[in-house]
């Protein structure tokens, strides 16, 4: 299986919206609502944003979303603040044989 | 506080071992699926492999599968995965992830991540 595909990178000014496409196939991204998406400033830790394609866990704000429209899914982040900049990666369960999920190869967000 | 702590990497020649470790917090290891999942250069992130809660399941990506054991220590709240025959293509950032139990292979806690790094 390949990796998704995500832009390189995207960039918004503060307070604006951008959103982060997560291109699969009809195999991962299309086939399940178990997408999820991950922020990780380099150094640290990432951070699970999204699960279940919309779904947020608890503590991250209601300005991140998520949605899918078939082998695409998409991450929006509204109101952009600074803390935002990051590298995001998007991942799709892929059945149960092993790799059980494939990641996307990351987005940079600049906040400029 | 509720962390996970990976340890282990270093520089190692092609063809050597490594032992990664990944030390749990504030949580009850036990309850989880846990995995590793890497980040080489310049590429996308990899899941490598997991282990059931029990240990008795156990699953590897194809490139690994053979030359890697995960396993774990429940008693010690402990996670490792050992490496041979370690490739160029094995150099990555390795990351401990906690399987969430809300969706099938969703990682909602990681480690900061040790690094591995492959000479030939």
């Amino acid at each position: 299986q390949s990796a998704l595909t995500q832009p390189r990178s995207v960039s918004g000014s503060p307070g604006q919206s951008v959103t982060i496409s997560c291109t699969g196939t009809s195999s991962d991204v299309g086939s399940y609502n178990y997408v999820s998406w991950y922020q990780h400033h380099p150094g640290k830790a990432p951070k699970l944003m999204i699960y279940d394609v919309n779904k947020r866990p608890s503590g991250v704000p209601d300005r991140v979303s998520g949605s899918k429209s078939g082998n695409t899914a998409s991450l929006t982040i509204s109101g952009l603040q600074a803390e935002d900049e990051a590298d995001y990666y998007c991942c799709s369960y892929a059945g149960v044989f092993t790799p059980f999920v494939i990641f996307g190869g990351g987005t940079k967000l600049t906040v400029l | 506080e509720v962390q996970l702590l990976e340890s282990g990497g270093g520089l190692v020649q092609a063809g050597g071992s490594l032992r990664l470790s990944c030390a749990t917090s504030g949580f009850t290891f036990s309850d989880y699926w846990m995995s590793w999942v890497r980040h080489a250069p310049g590429k996308g992130l990899e899941w490598v492999a997991n282990i059931r809660q029990d240990g008795g399941d156990k699953y590897y990506v194809d490139s690994v599968r053979g030359r890697s054991t995960i396993s774990r220590d429940n008693a010690k709240n402990s996670l490792y995965l050992h490496m041979n025959s370690l490739r160029d293509d094995d150099t990555a950032v390795y990351y401990c992830a906690r399987e969430s139990p809300l969706s099938p292979r969703a990682f909602d806690l990681w480690g900061q991540g040790t690094v591995v790094i492959v000479s030939s």
